[in-house]
């Protein structure tokens, strides 16, 4: 089955520094979905990306929708040790949605 | 409380002994969904059901079964486990089949066939 590529594919980062993650696909996706993935707990949703070139924000957390409707970008800024966990994007096309392969973030104090 | 819920969370059996993952959902979602998550490979869709006794392949079905015989739940059957089903599984559900940013996933539960 079909994966989004998604990098960099681990991040190791100080406390206050800015986080960048990309997710490719050969793919288009209506939707751009990014979850976040505590140790121990299911996937929990971020951001929703629902047209190209859209950029939303929620809290520290901005992403957009890329033009071509093929990739999408995750940005954190002033991480903080709760950041800490796999983050994963998924795109929506019709009735499936397929996810990334995770990119695992470790913030130090 | 609005959740899914997995059971059991952790599961170790042997290879062919027939086992039954429940998952069960309290918002009245139409949707629902197996996901397995394995190192390096993200979470990759088992099987989908987009209302009761509807129940659709997503990416990886092989050697897995589903039924819907009701909203709320939505039992993943491995009728002769391998080893190589060993994985992290998650169970989700979403209001309907075209609302999927608002999937609320389970807790997980982690099998191990030896």
């Amino acid at each position: 089955g079909q994966q989004l590529n998604q990098s960099p594919q681990s991040m190791f980062i100080q406390e206050g520094e800015d986080v960048s993650m990309n997710c490719t696909s050969s793919s288009i996706f209506n939707t751009w979905l990014w979850y976040k993935q505590d140790p121990g707990e299911g996937p929990v949703l971020l951001i929703a990306l629902y047209k190209a070139g859209e950029l939303t924000s929620n809290g520290r957390l901005t992403a957009q929708f890329g033009i071509t409707r093929k990739d999408s970008f995750l940005n954190i800024s002033a991480s903080i040790p709760s950041d800490v966990g796999i983050y994963f994007c998924a795109g929506q096309r019709a009735d499936k949605l397929i996810f990334g392969t995770g990119t695992r973030l470790q913030v130090f104090p | 409380e609005a959740q899914v819920t997995q059971n059991p969370r952790y599961l170790i059996t042997v290879t062919g002994k027939k086992l039954t993952v429940t998952c069960s959902q309290n918002m009245n979602h139409e949707y629902m969904s197996w996901y397995r998550q394995d190192p390096g490979l993200g979470l990759r869709q088992i099987y989908y059901s987009m209302n009761v006794e509807v129940t659709d392949k997503g990416d990886v079905p092989e050697g897995y079964k589903v039924s819907r015989k009701e909203k709320r739940n939505f039992p993943l059957i491995l009728e002769s486990p391998s080893p190589n089903q060993t994985s992290l599984y998650f169970c989700a559900s979403s209001l309907s089949g075209t609302a999927y940013h608002e999937q609320y996933f389970g807790p997980g539960t982690r099998l191990t066939v030896t």
